[in-house]
């Protein structure tokens, strides 16, 4: 078991729908990360915070909304999707290091397996 | 922009062999590079973390080195075993400006250890 949780495992949603992804960190981290992974594709990065601040929005639809109240928590809102959107959505944390030093190590929640009908 | 290769796609082996998973990343300006294993439907674990000054980590029964000049990266897993079943995911660090964190995944090696 790792120390990242996500909520929902699964969703299925309508085109018109809003729902809200959810990932939480017991470890203490100071980084975390959205990422999207569709079949037979690399996994892509979505978004990357730091100490809460958005330090990366790599070129994502704005229906994919991110949110980062503070270091545990980070939520992916989700409005008016398409069915191409449908993936495995897994989120990810890690100890920055300071600046000049990046040695951390990723550790991935279990997923949620979105599907858009 | 960094693109990461890995070969084969899929490969099946009987069990107790001995085999070599590749990964080929197209700059060699990098932190550091990560070997992940994936089961299926499932998140990410981490396996072994490279720097970039460096040229292996051993872990167990796994081996992963690095030779950065010619971009490339191999996972030995000896002895393999079913429960070593699983996609092998490669991923590199690229050295970008400080305060971004990104890694660039490679579409990983599906393995499958028969009985």
């Amino acid at each position: 078991e790792t120390g990242v949780t996500q909520t929902p495992r699964h969703l299925v949603m309508g085109m018109t729908n809003k729902k809200s992804l959810k990932c939480e960190q017991h470890l203490g981290h100071n980084a975390m990360y959205w990422y999207k992974q569709s079949a037979k594709k690399p996994l892509e990065l979505m978004f990357v915070y730091n100490f809460k601040e958005q330090t990366e929005n790599n070129s994502v639809p704005s229906r994919f909304s991110p949110e980062c109240p503070n270091s545990s928590h980070l939520f992916l809102h989700l409005h008016t999707l398409q069915p191409e959107d449908s993936a495995l959505y897994l989120c990810a944390s890690s100890q920055a290091g300071l600046a000049g030093s990046y040695t951390d190590t990723q550790y991935f929640g279990p997923g949620t397996r979105l599907t858009v009908l | 922009k960094q693109e990461v290769t890995q070969i084969p796609a899929a490969l099946s082996v009987p069990e107790g062999e001995n085999l070599v998973l590749n990964c080929s990343f197209t700059d060699s300006a990098i932190y550091n590079l990560q070997w992940f294993r994936q089961d299926p439907g499932k998140g990410l674990t981490s396996l072994l973390l490279i720097q970039s000054s460096q040229r292996e980590q051993t872990s167990g029964r796994l081996n992963a080195s690095l030779d950065k000049s010619s971009g490339r990266s191999t996972l030995y897993i000896a002895a393999s075993q079913p429960g070593d079943s699983a996609t092998y995911l490669c991923a590199v660090r690229p050295r970008l400006t400080s305060g971004t964190y990104k890694y660039i995944f490679g579409t990983g090696t599906r393995l499958k250890v028969l009985a």
